[in-house]
């Protein structure tokens, strides 16, 4: 997985509690990335980070917040948890050059919200 | 809303088949189109990519097919075999927009033995 690693790779947690998960790379890439995966809606970016401290919003950002204070470190926290946010989300950073923009994914976590 | 319109939703094939996904967009600003491959448990990962000044391209049994006028382009897996079982999404990037890839919703493929 590219020397991504991502933690907890599974959490059961409870409505209204706050969740924070983490995505470390090895690889010293400037771009990172959050997706939730669920079936019927394919992978959707929740936020990314183009830099230490820069990040900006995906397509399903409510509810998500993200930080980035190291090149290799990039959290993401749900201040509340909410059933809705049941899903895996997966962790990836971009290998920028040549037009290519290859992302390479982590292992992913999957999280339930009762 | 930049989107990549993927299908099927699901497919499945005989082993020694041809399988096929087909994606179109309407952004014609695309101008990197890759497929990612994952298996169940897995992230996602690159499988092969295309550019639209080619209109095929192939690695081993996968090839991809591009066609520009109509802004459509498909993945085909010659000779499915079960280990090909997967979910795969095609994808396209915007040019000069190398931070930012566009996800199909994907299709999950079954290769019967």
């Amino acid at each position: 997985d590219a020397g991504i690693t991502q933690s907890p790779r599974h959490k059961v947690t409870e409505t209204g509690t706050p969740v924070t998960l983490r995505c470390h790379q090895t690889e010293n890439h400037r771009y990172m990335y959050w997706y939730r995966q669920d079936p019927g809606h394919g992978l959707r970016l929740i936020h990314y980070s183009y830099g230490v401290k820069d990040t900006d919003k995906g397509e399903v950002s409510d509810g998500y917040s993200v930080s980035r204070s190291k090149t290799e470190d990039f959290l993401l926290t749900l201040e509340s948890a909410t059933s809705s946010q049941t899903s895996v989300y997966f962790c990836a950073i971009s290998g920028l050059g040549g037009g290519k923009a290859t992302q390479y994914f982590g292992p992913g976590t999957r999280l339930t919200v009762l | 809303q930049q989107q990549v319109k993927q299908s099927p939703q699901s497919l499945i094939v005989q082993k020694g088949g041809i399988s096929i996904i087909n994606c179109a967009y309407e952004n014609t600003a695309f101008d990197y189109f890759p497929w990612y491959q994952q298996f169940p448990g897995k992230g996602p990962a690159l499988l092969i990519a295309i550019r639209p000044d080619v209109s095929e391209k192939k690695e081993g049994r996968f090839t991809i097919s591009f066609n520009k006028s109509a802004k459509q382009f498909s993945l085909h897996i010659m000779d499915s075999q079960p280990g090909d079982s997967a979910t795969y999404f095609c994808a396209a990037k915007e040019v000069n927009r190398d931070d930012k890839i566009i996800f199909g919703k994907g299709t999950r493929l079954h290769i019967l033995p």
